[in-house]
C-alpha cells in the first residue's frame, strides 16, 4: 500500500524554467492538497482539491498552478520558477467526512 | 485567523525521562487538532485527531489530550527512537485546510 506517492523526490531548477510536480494517492481519497514547509514558516497550503473537477486556491497560491487529473492525481505546476519558491513540497491527501490528512514523502526544490 | 502555536521549539531529554509538548490554538470553531511526526526528509505521519474537550488518545509512549484552547502530546519514558519533529495542526469546522504550527524537535539521548 503505497499511499501518497510524489516524484521528483529532488529537483534544482533555474531561475525561469518551469516544472509540474507530481502526486497520486491510492487511498481512494476525495480530497487532494498541496504544502509547502519552510524553516520558521511551518506547513502552508499552496492549493487544495476537494473532488475531482475542482480546484481552490490556499495560503500562498500566486506562483503556482494545479490541475486534479484524476481521483488519483494532483500536480503542481511551477510556470516560471523564483528562487523564493525553493522550499520542500508535500502532497496530501484526506477521505471525505474525515478531517485528517496523509503526506508524501515531499520533493525538494531548490531554484538557483 | 486560524492561529496554531507550538512549545518548546525544541526539546532534548534523556531516555527514560518523560515530558510534554504543547500546542496551543485560536480557531473559531475546531473540527479537529491532529498530532503528527515528522522524520528529517519525510513527510509528516499522521499520530492522532482529537476533537473534543477532555479527549484522550494513546499510542504506545505517546498520549495527547484537548482543552478548549490547547493540547499537550504527553512522552512516558521515551525512547531515541522518538527523536522527531512533531507537529500540531487544527481544522476549522468551515474550512478545508490545515493550519500548522512550526513544530517542536524532540531529541531523546541514550
Amino acid at each position: 500500500n503505497a499511499g501518497v506517492t510524489q516524484t521528483p523526490k529532488f529537483q534544482v531548477l533555474k531561475t525561469g524554467q518551469s516544472m509540474t510536480l507530481q502526486c497520486a494517492q491510492d487511498m481512494n481519497h476525495n480530497s487532494m492538497y498541496w504544502y509547502r514547509q519552510d524553516p520558521g514558516m511551518g506547513l502552508r497550503l499552496i492549493y487544495y482539491s476537494a473532488s475531482e473537477g475542482t480546484t481552490d486556491k490556499g495560503e500562498v497560491p500566486n506562483g503556482y498552478n494545479v490541475s486534479r487529473l484524476n481521483k488519483r492525481e494532483f500536480s503542481l505546476r511551477l510556470e516560471s520558477a523564483a528562487p523564493s519558491q525553493t522550499s520542500v513540497y508535500f502532497c496530501a491527501s484526506s477521505e471525505n467526512g474525515r478531517p485528517e490528512a496523509f503526506f508524501g514523502q515531499g520533493t525538494r526544490l531548490t531554484v538557483v | 485567523e486560524d492561529q496554531v502555536t507550538q512549545s518548546p521549539e525544541a526539546l532534548r531529554l534523556q531516555e527514560g525521562e518523560s515530558s510534554s509538548l504543547n500546542c496551543s490554538y485560536t480557531v473559531s470553531g475546531l473540527r479537529g487538532l491532529f498530532w503528527y511526526r515528522q522524520d528529517p526528509g519525510k513527510g509528516p505521519e499522521f499520530l492522532f485527531t482529537l476533537y473534543s474537550a477532555g479527549e484522550e488518545k494513546e499510542k504506545e509512549r505517546l498520549k495527547a489530550t484537548l482543552t478548549k484552547k490547547e493540547s499537550f502530546l504527553h512522552i512516558t519514558a521515551p525512547k531515541p527512537e522518538d527523536s522527531a519533529t512533531y507537529l500540531c495542526a487544527v481544522r476549522e469546522t468551515s474550512g478545508s485546510r490545515l493550519t500548522f504550527g512550526e513544530g517542536t524537535q524532540l531529541t531523546v539521548n541514550p
